[in-house]
C-alpha cells in the first residue's frame, strides 16, 4: 500500500533562513509520481511540483528546490531565504501508475511558520 | 481562466439534515476528485470520476455519502443524513490527461459544520 510520511508536524524559522521539509514515501510500484502542494492560510491547495519515478534530477524554481532520492525513498523540499509569505501547510503526495490510477495519497502535512 | 468552482463555501447544518456540495471542474478536464480534510485524518480521497464515470469510491466513508457527475461540468457530493463527525472541509479537484498523473487543481473548498 502507498504511504507518505512527513515527520515534521510543525517548523518555525526566522525570515531569510533556509528550511527543508522532509517527505518519505512507500510504494511497491516502479512507476509512480510525487507531488508537493502548498496550503496557505486562505485554505486552497496550490500545486508546486510533480516528479516521476524515472527522473531523479533535482529541480530548482526560484527559492524552491526539490531533492528526489529513490535510494532513500525521499522527496525533500527546501526553501532558500524564506519569507513570511511562505508560511503555509505543505503536503507531499504520491500516486501510483497502476492501471492509470490517479489516486493521490497525501502526507499529514508540515505547518511552516516564517517569523519576521 | 476560471479555476475549480465549489459552492457553497460554508455550510452549517443540523444533524440529520441533507447536505449537497457542488463542484464545477475546469473546462476540458476529464478527471474529477472529491477530498475531505480533517485534523484527525488529514486529506482523504473520497471518490473520483473519469469522463463522468465513477472510477473509485473506496474512500467514501459510508452509505450516507453519495456522489454524482451528470455531465462534464458539474458534480455533487451529498450527505444524507449528516452527522457531526462529517464536519470537515470538502475539496473538489480536477485534472486532465488519461494516465499521465497530471497535477490536480483544487477548488477553494466547502467548510461543512454539522451541529
Amino acid at each position: 500500500a502507498q504511504k507518505v510520511t512527513q515527520a515534521q508536524t510543525e517548523i518555525s524559522v526566522v525570515e531569510k533562513e533556509d528550511v527543508t521539509l522532509d517527505c518519505v514515501y512507500e510504494t511497491r510500484d516502479t512507476t509512480y509520481y510525487l507531488f508537493w502542494y502548498k496550503q496557505p492560510p486562505s485554505g486552497e491547495l496550490v500545486f508546486l511540483i510533480r516528479r516521476n519515478s524515472f527522473d531523479e534530477q533535482n529541480e530548482i524554481s526560484g527559492r524552491y528546490s526539490w531533492n528526489f532520492q529513490k535510494s532513500t525513498s525521499s522527496f525533500n523540499f527546501t526553501i532558500t531565504a524564506s519569507q513570511v509569505v511562505d508560511s503555509a501547510v505543505y503536503f507531499c503526495a504520491l500516486s501510483e501508475a497502476f492501471l492509470g490510477a490517479q489516486k493521490l495519497v497525501f502526507g499529514q502535512g508540515t505547518r511552516l511558520t516564517i517569523n519576521p | 481562466d476560471a479555476g475549480v468552482i465549489q459552492s457553497p463555501r460554508h455550510e452549517v447544518t443540523e444533524m440529520g439534515q441533507e447536505v449537497t456540495l457542488r463542484c464545477k471542474p475546469i473546462s476540458g478536464h476529464d478527471y474529477l476528485f472529491w477530498y475531505r480534510q480533517t485534523m484527525m485524518r488529514g486529506l482523504e480521497l473520497l471518490i473520483y470520476f473519469n469522463n463522468n464515470v465513477p472510477i473509485d469510491d473506496s474512500g467514501m466513508p459510508e452509505d450516507r455519502f453519495s456522489a454524482k457527475m451528470p455531465n462534464a461540468s458539474f458534480s455533487t457530493l451529498k450527505i444524507q443524513p449528516s452527522e457531526p463527525r462529517d464536519s470537515a472541509v470538502y475539496f473538489c479537484a480536477s485534472s486532465a490527461g488519461t494516465g499521465s498523473h497530471n497535477e490536480q487543481f483544487f477548488g477553494p473548498g466547502t467548510r461543512l459544520t454539522v451541529l
